[in-house]
């Protein structure tokens, strides 16, 4: 049963901290998508990849903010420094190729919290 | 722009009860995609449907079954004989020509009661 996985699922740390989310999209998908979810914002999109090469950046912070995908199977996102308005839950999604780009399969989301 | 509306914000029924989630849309693109997730407490996002511009053919799995018209730009969500399981918060999401990101509507909570 293929799945996205995220690490870690939850995560507290103080203002001022570097937090990392990682992201395992599932085998053979070739875009990966962070997005994040608040309660007065719902689901937003922070970036997407494919092929491992950025396509969209628009909806990060870009001073605090950025995400990379070192290989394949491995995709990161950072904040340095992190502040009080970035606690919300992250997902992560992977979609195949061409127009299975198009059905995202989502992972089970980092929560951060940060104080 | 693209933009997805949920207008119901909450929804609460009896089992059994038959449940409609509206859900309506606007982009300017061509070609788009709908789509339709659940949300579980658990806090997960599941995949329901996805279904694209030109098929306007309506869907059913199951106890669900989707109705999609573009004359109205809606694509809604009905639930036959609800089910306490089926207690989760759903969103419509958006994709079109610009790129394969999703344009979530707000969500609507669905709590069905024994």
């Amino acid at each position: 049963d293929a799945r996205v996985t995220q690490t870690p699922r939850h995560k507290v740390t103080e203002m001022g901290q570097e937090v990392t989310m990682r992201c395992q999209p599932i085998l053979g998908h070739n875009t990966v998508f962070w997005y994040r979810q608040t309660m007065m914002q719902g689901l937003e999109l922070l970036a997407y990849f494919r092929n491992r090469a950025p396509l969209d950046d628009s909806g990060m912070p870009k001073d605090r903010f950025s995400a990379e995908m070192p290989d394949a199977t491995l995709a990161t996102l950072k904040i340095q420094p992190s502040e009080p308005r970035d606690s919300a839950v992250y997902f992560c999604a992977s979609g195949g190729a061409g127009d299975l780009s198009y059905e995202q399969y989502f992972g089970p989301g980092t929560r951060l919290t940060v104080t | 722009a693209q933009k997805v509306t949920q207008a119901q914000t909450e929804i609460s029924v009896v089992e059994k009860e038959d449940v409609t989630l509206d859900c309506v849309y606007e982009t300017r693109d061509t070609t788009y995609y709908l789509f339709w997730y659940k949300q579980p407490p658990s806090g997960e996002l599941v995949f329901l449907i996805r279904r694209n511009s030109f098929d306007e053919q309506n869907e059913i799995s199951g106890r669900y079954s989707w109705n999609f018209q573009k004359s109205t730009s809606s694509f809604n969500f009905t639930i036959t004989a609800s089910q306490v399981v089926d207690s989760a918060v759903y969103f419509c999401a958006l994709s079109g020509n610009s790129g394969y990101a999703l344009n979530f509507g707000k969500g609507t909570s669905l709590l069905v009661t024994p």
